[in-house]
Parts: C-alpha cells; structure tokens; sequence
C-alpha cells in the first residue's frame, strides 16, 4: 500500500540553524499539507500546496518558513533560523483532491531545537 | 470559521465494554468529517470519514462514527473495546475553501485496562 514518507525522524540542531524536513508524498496525490504538533498539544496546520504553490498558509507559517517541490516526488519544508519553539513534530501530508478524499500522513520529523 | 471540539481530554473504558469518544463540529457549509488515530511516537492514521450518505460510518479496526446533523456531532464508537485500542483520538473537519486543510480538536486520549 502507497505511503507518505519522511526523513530524517528526528532532528536535532542548534537555534538559529536551517533545517529542512523532506517528505515523498503518495505518487498520484496533487494536495500536499505540513502540519506540526508540539508535544501534548493538537495538530495544527501550517501549509498547503498545489500545483506548485502555496494555496494557503497559517499564521504560523512565517518569513521564516517555507516549501518547495524540487523534483516530480519530493516536497520539503525548510526553516531558515530556526527557534526553540519550533521544536515540534512535523507531519508531512497528502490527497488527490482537497475535499472529500482522505489525508494520508506520513510518521512524521520529531525537531529538537537547542 | 470551520471548528471541531472533542470534549474529553480523556476516556477510561475497560475492555470488552463499549466505547464512545464525542466529538461536536461547526461548518459554514457540508461537513466533511474524519477521524485519526495517533499511537505513541507515531503518525496520525486515518480510521473513517463522513462525507455524504448514510449517517453511520464504518471504518478500520471495527471503529464506526454517528453522523447527527441536529446534534452537529460526529462520535466515534466501538462496541467491545480492546486494550490495543488505547491512543490518542483526533477529529477532524475539511476546510474546502482554499487548500483543504484538516482543522483537528485537541485530542482525546483513551485507556482500555483489562
């Protein structure tokens, strides 16, 4: 069964480094989603991106962020200096359409900011 | 403002039992309703989703959801809980406007002892 991927798990970097999580979303998908959960707390969205560019973006989604998909499989999202609140969970996501078809989400980078 | 609520931070079932986790919604127009469950250090995974049709969802793992429309509610419901099902529980409403983003509630966390 197709699944989302993303590497690495777990980041580990210091404040004020850039960092870039990748993701390889579902090969037939169009709709591709960042989401981030800081620990014990809900999933929030951050962006979502079709057709290559942005469709929408949350008001967490600053200067500091942004995505890209450089090849026809890959789709990262890239932090520039990073912050300790930014330490989260990051989940990368995919659908053929942005409605009525399923998200599937990828295991997710654990970043650890120090 | 589309918006999901999970009332219960958490649910205490013990196995066999049934098990309910509530879950109310407000939408401007359909509602387009999921549920995802998350296990420790893992990613969310999709279990049914309500779009059209009949009220009662079928979905993984024997988990089934009541769509009530005068109750704006979306439940999910299990009739014999198994201690394997102990997760965390998110809902999740589509926000089709623009990029079709997932909104979630806070999560529900439920334990099934033996």
């Amino acid at each position: 069964e197709p699944e989302v991927t993303q590497t690495p798990s777990h980041q580990v970097t210091q404040m004020g480094q850039e960092v870039i999580l990748r993701c390889v979303p579902i090969s037939n998908h169009l709709y591709f989603y960042w989401y981030r959960q800081i620990l014990g707390q809900k999933v929030e969205f951050l962006v979502s991106f079709y057709n290559n560019e942005i469709s929408e973006k949350s008001e967490i989604f600053d200067d500091q962020f942004s995505v890209e998909r450089p090849d026809g499989s890959n789709f990262t999202l890239k932090i520039r200096s990073t912050k300790l609140e930014d330490s989260a969970m990051y989940f990368c996501a995919s659908s053929v359409t942005r409605s009525t078809d399923t998200q599937y989400f990828g295991p997710g980078t654990r970043l650890t900011v120090l | 403002a589309q918006s999901v609520a999970q009332p219960e931070d958490q649910v205490n079932v013990a196995e066999g039992n049934p098990l309910t986790v509530k879950c109310t919604y407000s939408v401007s127009g359909n509602p387009y309703l999921f549920w995802y469950v998350q296990y420790p250090n893992r990613g969310l995974q999709f279990l049914l989703k309500y779009i059209t049709g009949d009220n009662l969802v079928k979905g993984s793992y024997g988990f089934e959801a009541e769509f009530n429309k005068s109750q704006t509610s979306f439940h999910l419901k299990k009739p014999s809980a198994l201690v394997s099902d102990s997760a965390l529980y998110f809902c999740a409403v589509r926000d089709i406007d623009q990029g079709g983003k997932l909104i979630f509630g806070q999560g529900t966390e439920l334990s099934v002892k033996p």
